[in-house]
């Protein structure tokens, strides 16, 4: 069965940082570019950034200002969100997808919830 | 970076077809045909419902039909059923390797 599972997620101060994870199985996870897409209650999903399958190729939202760093691990199957100098605004869940070709993600994980709160 | 424009709420009886929209501009929607649609219930996971502006991925329901016009795209349930009754939320490819999602579309099935 093909799956995603995140993990990682929790309450953090502001200015403080975070690392999400989400582990990848049934498919062969280096064939395949990767997401993370965020979803703040009431505001609907934003596409935070993507990985290609060799890690050259990297892209990130405008609005997260270098703050945030994706990786993989091909060999272990996973991919990581890591999160620095985290705001209120950045309070949402956390999913990251699989991007089987440009205009299609086609595989979600469940989510993880980052809490940003003094 | 702007969000595409979508409802907040389209309704309509069961059986009934409805369309929900999803406005962008010539770098996102208008310029590219990688339009996607997702379906979410809540407290679960986005579901892809249809990519490439009107391919639907194996396993979803026929009802389910997208098209594109200019700057707009739109998503088609047909036979509208109880268990459609979720957000729904278009997506596209954007200039620069990046992506947009639209605000969202609250479907009510009366």
């Amino acid at each position: 069965e093909v799956q995603l599972v995140e993990s990682g997620g929790g309450l953090v101060k502001p200015g403080g940082s975070l690392r999400l994870s989400c582990a990848a199985s049934g498919f062969t996870f280096s064939n395949y570019i990767m997401e993370w897409v965020r979803q703040t209650p009431g505001k609907g999903l934003e596409w935070v950034s993507s990985i290609g399958g060799s890690s050259t190729s990297i892209y990130y939202a405008d609005s997260l200002k270098g703050r945030f760093t994706i990786s993989r691990d091909n060999a272990k199957n996973s991919l990581y969100l890591q999160m620095n100098s985290l705001r209120a605004e950045d309070m949402a869940m956390y999913y990251c997808a699989r991007r089987a070709s440009t205009g299609r993600m086609d595989v979600w994980g469940q989510g993880t919830t980052v809490t940003v709160s003094s | 970076q702007s969000a595409l424009t979508q409802p907040a709420s389209v309704s309509g009886s069961a059986g009934q077809s409805i369309t929900i929209s999803c406005t962008g501009t010539n770098s996102d929607v208008g310029g590219y045909n990688y339009v996607s649609w997702y379906q979410q219930h809540p407290g679960k996971a986005p579901k892809l419902m249809v990519y490439d502006v009107s391919n639907r991925p194996s396993g979803v329901s026929n009802r389910f039909s997208g098209s594109k016009s200019g700057n707009t795209a739109s998503l088609t349930i047909s036979g509208l059923q109880a268990e459609d009754e979720a957000d729904y939320y278009c997506s596209s490819y954007r200039t620069s390797n990046s992506y947009v999602f639209g605000t969202g579309t609250k479907v009510t099935v009366l």
